[in-house]
């Protein structure tokens, strides 16, 4: 079955490193992501990882894949005020037809303090 | 290209009304998504578009639910005689795919909040 369980918050201070983590049970998954949400706002994709990687760092973005373990996780180097929203970890299964379905996690809700 | 939008952004509505939402993919992304996100979760699947077929739908996608593309282009989702508990942030997305290649990435719009009143 699909489930994807993140912890619901997270503060940290601002310059700060903050780590979201996100377990999933769909190990046929090809790519997992990462969506942040804004209050009121649809969700802007962050990055993503194929399943056969263990690591894709872009900018201030690092994500960590534990295949065995089923464990991602988000990590954001020198947190600004700008990166406090919602964090959703999505794992993806195929559709008919070789569409793409997200199987999205409760989200973690990330606040940066002064 | 402005990205995925969604109209209205904002919908109130009497319980046992009508809704239309409509929803402008990328253009040229011949894969549309519908997903409900209900306050304090994440986005739920329901149904998806390749060009004009409609390819899959979740049992989430009760009977009063139909959903439309019908020139593969925008697309329509209404809700017929609404419920209090179809409350929900109704979010569209839309992904490219050519051939057998798929682009994974998937663009969200801004979604339309419906309260059912």
């Amino acid at each position: 079955g699909e489930d994807v369980e993140q912890s619901l918050f997270l503060s940290v201070r601002e310059g700060d490193s903050s780590v979201i983590n996100c377990t999933y049970t769909d190990s046929s998954s090809t790519y997992l992501y990462w969506y942040k949400q804004e209050p009121g706002a649809g969700l802007q994709l962050l990055t993503y990882i194929f399943s056969n990687m263990d690591m894709k760092q872009d900018q201030r973005l690092t994500v960590l894949l534990n295949k065995k373990d089923k464990h991602l996780s988000l990590r954001i180097a020198d947190t600004q005020t700008g990166d406090s929203a919602i964090y959703f970890c999505a794992e993806s299964g195929r559709l008919t037809g070789g569409g793409n379905k997200l199987t999205f996690g409760t989200g973690t809700q990330l606040k940066v303090e002064l | 290209d402005t990205g995925v939008s969604q109209d209205p952004r904002h919908k109130i509505t009497k319980r046992g009304q009508n809704v239309t939402f409509r929803c402008d993919p990328i253009s040229e992304h011949n894969r549309l998504y519908w997903y409900r996100q209900t306050l304090g979760q994440g986005p739920e699947f329901l149904t998806y578009f390749q060009n004009e077929a409609q390819l899959e739908k979740s049992r989430l996608l009760s009977d009063r639910f139909s959903a439309e593309r019908p020139k593969g282009s925008f697309s329509t989702l209404e809700i017929q005689r609404t419920e209090q508990g179809d409350s929900a942030m109704y979010l569209c997305a839309s992904s490219l795919a050519i051939g057998q290649r798929q682009i994974v990435e998937a663009f969200f719009g801004q979604g339309t909040r419906l309260t059912v009143v």
